[in-house]
C-alpha cells in the first residue's frame, strides 16, 4: 500500500494568517491527490483533487500544489470557518486508496 | 444538488451482520462510481472498497481488512448502494461514509452511518 504522511500533525494559527499543509506519499505515483476537510461531527469535504483544482464552490484561498511523492495544501488568509482537520488521499491505480492522519488547524 | 443518504447502522455483536444502505438523489447514479470510507471515532479515514458503474464493468474493489467479509453493491433502478457486512469484528466500529467516486477523488459524501459491534 502507498502509505500518506502529513506534516504538522496539528498547528496552532491566527485569522489572516498563511497556512500551509504538507503531504508525503511512500512512493512515486502517477495519478491524484486530494486534499478535504473536515469539522468535528460531520462528513469530509473535498477541497482540492488531482493535486491542485479547486472543487467547486470552495474558496479561492484554498490552493495545492506539488508533484511526486511532495504536496501542499495552501490556506492564503485563514478564516474562522476554516478551523477544522484536513487529511490529503492518494487515488493512485495502486488500491487502496490512502489517506494520510491528518492535520489539526486551530486557534492561537 | 447530490444527497446521498446512510441508513442501517447500529449497535451488532461481533460475528453478526449488518447491511447499510445508501440512497442517492441528484446525481446520474447509474454512470457514478460509488464507494465506501470509514472512521473510527476520533480518528483518521479508511478506504473500504468501490464499485464502478456497469458501464465501466462494475468492478468491484475492497481494502484488505474487509476484503471476504463485506460485500458492495448496487441497485440502479433504485439509485441505491449497499454494503453487506458479515464476520464483524470489535475493530470494524466506525462511521461508515458512502460516497462517490470522481477518478479517484471523492467529491460527495453521506452522513455518515455509525456501526458499533460490541457483545
Amino acid at each position: 500500500d502507498i502509505q500518506m504522511t502529513q506534516s504538522p500533525s496539528s498547528l496552532s494559527a491566527s485569522i489572516g494568517d498563511r497556512v500551509t499543509i504538507t503531504c508525503r506519499a511512500s512512493h512515486v505515483f502517477i495519478t491524484t491527490l486530494n486534499w478535504y476537510q473536515q469539522k468535528p461531527g460531520k462528513a469530509p469535504k473535498l477541497l482540492i483533487y488531482a493535486a491542485s483544482s479547486l472543487q467547486t464552490g470552495v474558496p479561492s484561498r484554498f490552493s495545492g500544489s506539488g508533484s511526486g511523492t511532495d504536496y501542499t495544501l495552501t490556506i492564503s488568509s485563514l478564516q474562522p470557518e476554516d478551523f477544522a482537520t484536513y487529511y490529503c488521499q492518494q487515488s493512485s491505480d495502486i488500491l487502496p486508496f490512502t489517506f494520510g492522519p491528518g492535520t489539526t488547524v486551530d486557534i492561537k | 444538488e447530490v444527497q446521498l443518504v446512510e441508513s442501517g447502522g447500529g449497535l451488532v455483536k461481533p460475528g453478526g451482520s449488518l447491511r447499510l444502505s445508501c440512497a442517492s438523489s441528484g446525481l446520474s447514479f447509474t454512470s457514478a462510481w460509488m464507494g465506501w470510507v470509514r472512521q473510527i471515532p476520533g480518528k483518521g479515514l479508511e478506504w473500504v472498497g468501490r464499485i464502478k458503474s456497469k458501464t465501466d464493468g462494475g468492478k468491484i474493489d475492497y481494502a484488505a481488512p474487509v476484503k471476504g467479509r463485506v460485500t458492495i453493491s448496487r441497485d440502479d433502478s433504485k439509485d441505491t448502494l449497499y454494503l453487506q457486512m458479515d464476520s464483524l469484528k470489535t475493530e470494524d466500529t466506525a462511521v461508515y461514509y458512502c460516497t462517490t467516486d470522481r477518478y479517484g477523488a471523492l467529491d460527495h459524501w453521506g452522513q455518515g452511518a455509525l456501526v458499533t459491534v460490541s457483545s
